[in-house]
């Protein structure tokens, strides 16, 4: 079946530091691929997505890549704030049926000032 | 444009009883989707319902039952409440065309003793 597997957290950075949080998906068919970010004591929020093979998905300064070569689907932000702090999930929904979205575990980030 | 609400916030449970968490859509948004996380751990898909059936259901035994409303509002039942059953229950709604964008509520945390 369909599934996620992202780097394991916490990732703590300082700010103004690279971000990556790596993301590789198992599928079958050509699935969407988004991103959701978790703020402490609140629900999930869509970050970003992308629909196809080689879309760039961007949103508040991330952006993520659909690979479908290496079927990755890496999250990444060239200057992170302390207000990232949050659990990042990478997510797949399928090609076809219903709509079904596979969570990845999720990653934790810290940004200390 | 009116967000996804769930209710209630919080909710303790005895177990062996019942419970039932409430979701109201996005307007405009006619599928509902629910999933269950626990703590530490990405959100795993309980069910879909759409046009007020489910047309999709995850890995959860027959207590994990739903209903879907005219209005497309939902509910969520659990009967014969577990321990393991303590996690927060997300809501999610989405337009059965698209990209598999789903809009989440903020959750219900649900604790079972």
């Amino acid at each position: 079946g369909d599934s996620v597997t992202q780097m394991e957290g916490p990732v703590t950075l300082s700010e103004e530091a690279f971000l990556t949080i790596n993301c590789t998906y198992t599928a079958t068919g050509y699935p969407s691929l988004f991103w959701y970010v978790q703020y402490p004591g609140e629900g999930l929020q869509l970050l970003l997505k992308a629909t196809k093979a080689d879309d760039k998905g961007s949103n508040k300064g991330f952006e993520a890549t659909y690979r479908k070569e290496t079927t990755s689907f890496h999250l990444e932000k060239g200057s992170v704030q302390v207000s990232d702090s949050a659990v990042y999930f990478c997510a797949l929904g399928p090609a076809g049926g219903y709509q079904k979205v596979t969570f990845g575990t999720g990653t934790k980030l810290q940004v200390i000032p | 444009e009116t967000g996804v609400t769930q209710s209630p916030t919080h909710l303790i449970k005895t177990r062996g009883q019942q419970v039932t968490l409430r979701c109201s859509s996005q307007s405009g948004h006619n599928t509902v989707s629910w999933y269950q996380q626990a703590l530490g751990q990405g959100p795993q898909f309980i069910f879909q319902y759409y046009r007020e059936e489910e047309n999709g259901r995850g890995n959860f035994p027959p207590r994990f039952s739903g209903l879907q409303f005219p209005n497309y509002s939902s509910e969520l039942n659990v009967n014969a409440l577990e321990l393991d059953d303590s996690a927060l229950y997300l809501c999610a709604s989405s337009l059965v065309q698209g990209s598999y964008e789903q809009y989440f509520g903020p959750g219900t945390r649900l604790t079972v003793t």
